[in-house]
């Protein structure tokens, strides 16, 4: 198994262009997840889905967007980059949502993002 | 929404010593999971533990969900537990991180 697969590892922007952020998992996970960790602030969600067709907004979702088209991927949108765009961004899966059954999440390696 | 705060913030310790990590919530939790996030960026789930006490080699942890917190033990510390070290808790909601302690041990 891949687990957690993400791409590109790294990528610069000029200001105002748009980029997909590609993530997908073998594991027949429900829940996706984008976390963006900025220095000193730990890792913040922008956006979520807990199954094909469902997303819903995190902590800081402005300036991104999301789809779940299939159980797989979950790609991240940045529509107009942002020089505060500028992160790291990560993806993460997990069995259920709640974790009712221990399920455990699962991270990508990470995008580095520079908006210039 | 739950808060999550983790210290100390960083720690500096030899390689053989022991420490202990500390993560508060705010609110009561029916999940928390510990990661350790190693000097390349790599994020690795430690334990999943909203309660109890579990132990995996060098590392242990405890959560005392009543009193709201959950501490991170590592024992005979060694170069390669060097990193950052979050905590994440949820209620019915995505996962919360703390921001992190960093860990570093000196050979």
């Amino acid at each position: 198994n891949a687990g957690v697969t993400q791409t590109p590892k790294f990528q610069v922007l000029k200001t105002g262009q748009s980029m997909t952020l590609q993530c997908a998992q073998d594991m027949n996970h429900e829940y996706m997840s984008w976390y963006r960790q900025d220095p000193g602030m730990g890792l913040r969600l922008i956006h979520y889905s807990v199954g094909a067709g469902i997303t819903d907004q995190g902590e800081v979702p402005n300036g991104y967007n999301v789809s779940r088209s299939t159980t797989e991927d979950f790609p991240l949108r940045l529509l107009s980059a942002a020089p505060s765009q500028t992160s790291v961004y990560f993806c993460a899966s997990s069995y259920s949502f709640l974790s009712t059954g221990g399920e455990k999440l699962f991270f990508g390696s990470g995008t580095q993002l520079s908006v210039l | 929404g739950i808060q999550v705060e983790q210290s100390p913030p960083d720690l500096i310790l030899q390689e053989g010593a022991n420490s202990t990590l500390r993560c508060n919530f705010s609110d009561s939790v029916n999940n928390l999971q510990w990661f350790h996030q190693n000097p390349w960026g790599q994020l690795i789930n430690l334990f999943y533990i909203p309660s109890g006490t579990k132990q995996n080699g060098r590392l242990s942890a405890t959560t005392v969900a009543t009193e709201r917190y959950s501490l991170l033990y590592i024992s005979s510390s060694q170069t390669t537990d060097s990193g950052v070290y979050f905590c994440a808790v949820s209620g019915n909601t995505p996962l919360v991180f703390g921001k992190g302690t960093r860990l570093s041990v000196i050979a």
